[in-house]
């Protein structure tokens, strides 16, 4: 069981080029989510998907966009790189019932350096 | 919106010192609060949680309470170890899907 698992872990990008940040998860969770963790601000939520088939709008969702493959990827997508989006993403997801409370899981982060 | 007010790191403390990251949050409705911790160069890991007003969760000797008097979730441990240095983000469920997290507390423990 892997948890939350990101592709890559480091890349250097220029400006202007494009990638794409894989995430998977092997826990059944219906939401996954993906965020950019920037030094005194936090974590900020860029999109996130409910569920296969849904994907909706989080804070800084700009110059981003997101493709649920399916129930276990969910994959982020920069089409014009700029050194703003030089950042740490996260994914995670979070599974539904009674019992989990929003808990969302993390995925070990892809170090994301645009030049 | 939702928000999370964190105490400014970095907080540098001796081994076996008492250990308090204030928390404090403003919500409409009932939010679930957290602590999450990330240590260096990993993803964060929940620490642990409280879902209702007095609520207490704990894990690995760390504590914090729900106190919606305050609105405050202020983390705790009595004796700090070298191996709890880590960021600690305090969070807050808005609505059904998603977490508000706070700026994050970095925490260096010194032998």
């Amino acid at each position: 069981n892997a948890g939350v698992t990101q592709t890559p872990k480091f890349q250097v990008l220029k400006t202007g080029q494009s990638m794409t940040l894989q995430c998977a998860q092997d826990m059944n969770h219906n939401s996954m989510y993906w965020y950019r963790q920037d030094p005194g601000m936090g974590l900020r939520l860029i999109y996130y998907s409910a569920s296969e088939g849904t994907t909706d709008k989080g804070e800084v969702p700009n110059g981003y966009n997101v493709s649920r493959l399916n129930k276990r990827e969910f994959s982020l997508r920069l089409e014009s790189a700029a050194p703003s989006q030089t950042s740490v993403y996260f994914c995670a997801s979070r599974g539904q019932g009674m019992y989990s409370y929003n808990e969302q899981f993390f995925g070990p982060g892809t170090r994301l350096t645009v030049l | 919106g939702d928000s999370v007010t964190q105490m400014e790191g970095p907080v540098t403390l001796s081994e076996e010192a008492f250990l308090t990251i204030n928390c404090t949050y403003t919500a409409t409705g009932y939010p679930s609060l957290f602590w999450y911790v990330q240590y260096p160069g990993e993803g964060l890991q929940l620490l642990l949680k409280a879902t209702k007003a007095d609520d207490k969760g704990s894990n690995k000797g760390f504590e914090a309470t729900y106190r919606k008097e305050t609105t405050s979730f202020h983390l705790e441990k009595g004796s700090v170890q070298v191996s709890d240095s880590a960021v600690y983000f305090c969070a807050l469920s808005e609505g059904a899907q998603k977490l508000v997290f706070g700026q994050g507390t970095r925490l260096t423990i010194n032998p």
